[in-house]
């Protein structure tokens, strides 16, 4: 099935520092989500950007959107070591409300 | 509020057994709910979509008389693993969305962690 592409596949940063995840995918979409999963557990859902939308900010959280581009990032600032897990962006491109993920960023920050 | 729970948390069974595992959606009702496979260090792979009332729909390369689908009431889908073999050992998740109009969050269960011997 289809599935978006996320870069870079592993980051590792210094807590306090930002980290930006890239997510590409490949038709039109309804709106595109960005996921949490801690190592072995359930998905935590973090912020949601609809196509007619450029950017969302959530906390300390920063999502863009380009449609053009087929594009989104996933900003995260001053990083701490709760932040440690891996991030999916997931896409709705279907009217039956369906979601596909990427291929997810596993973000680990060194305290 | 919109608390997905899945049950058993984590199952060890033998091969050639069947496994059921529930979903539900404890405090709104579903309409639609999604199954999810995810093997380590992957990202999670849609297996089905489960309507209520009617049949699954299955995506490309999942074999629906293997992984059986039931979606019998408005907050409960159950997968079974029939004829569960090694390499059916996985991490399955599931998700509902809300009845209610324009919602478009998914709420995802705690996963459920299947060990075939």
């Amino acid at each position: 099935s289809q599935q978006g592409e996320e870069d870079p596949q592993a980051l590792s940063i210094q807590e306090g520092e930002n980290a930006t995840m890239n997510c590409s995918y490949k038709t039109s979409i309804n709106n595109l989500q960005w996921y949490r999963q801690n190592s072995g557990r359930g998905l935590v859902h973090l912020i949601l950007i609809r196509s007619n939308e450029r950017e969302k900010h959530s906390g300390r959280l920063r999502v863009t959107l380009d449609t053009s581009k087929k594009s989104s990032s996933l900003l995260i600032t001053a990083s701490r070591a709760a932040d440690t897990a891996s991030y999916f962006c997931a896409t709705d491109y279907s009217s039956a409300s369906k979601i596909i993920f990427g291929s997810g960023t596993r973000l680990s920050i060194r305290p | 509020g919109a608390v997905v729970s899945q049950h058993p948390s984590w199952v060890i069974c033998k091969s050639g057994t069947s496994v059921k595992i529930e979903c539900r959606s404890l405090d709104f009702q579903a309409t639609t709910m999604f199954w999810y496979r995810q093997f380590p260090k992957q990202s999670l792979m849609l297996m089905a979509t489960s309507n209520e009332g009617s049949k699954a729909t299955y995506e490309q390369g999942v074999e629906k008389d293997k992984f059986l689908i039931n979606h019998a009431s408005l907050t409960l889908s159950t997968l079974t693993v029939t004829s569960a073999h090694p390499e059916d050992s996985s991490f399955y998740i599931c998700s509902a969305t809300p009845w209610e109009r324009g919602q478009e969050t998914q709420y995802f269960g705690p996963g459920t962690r299947l060990l075939v011997l």
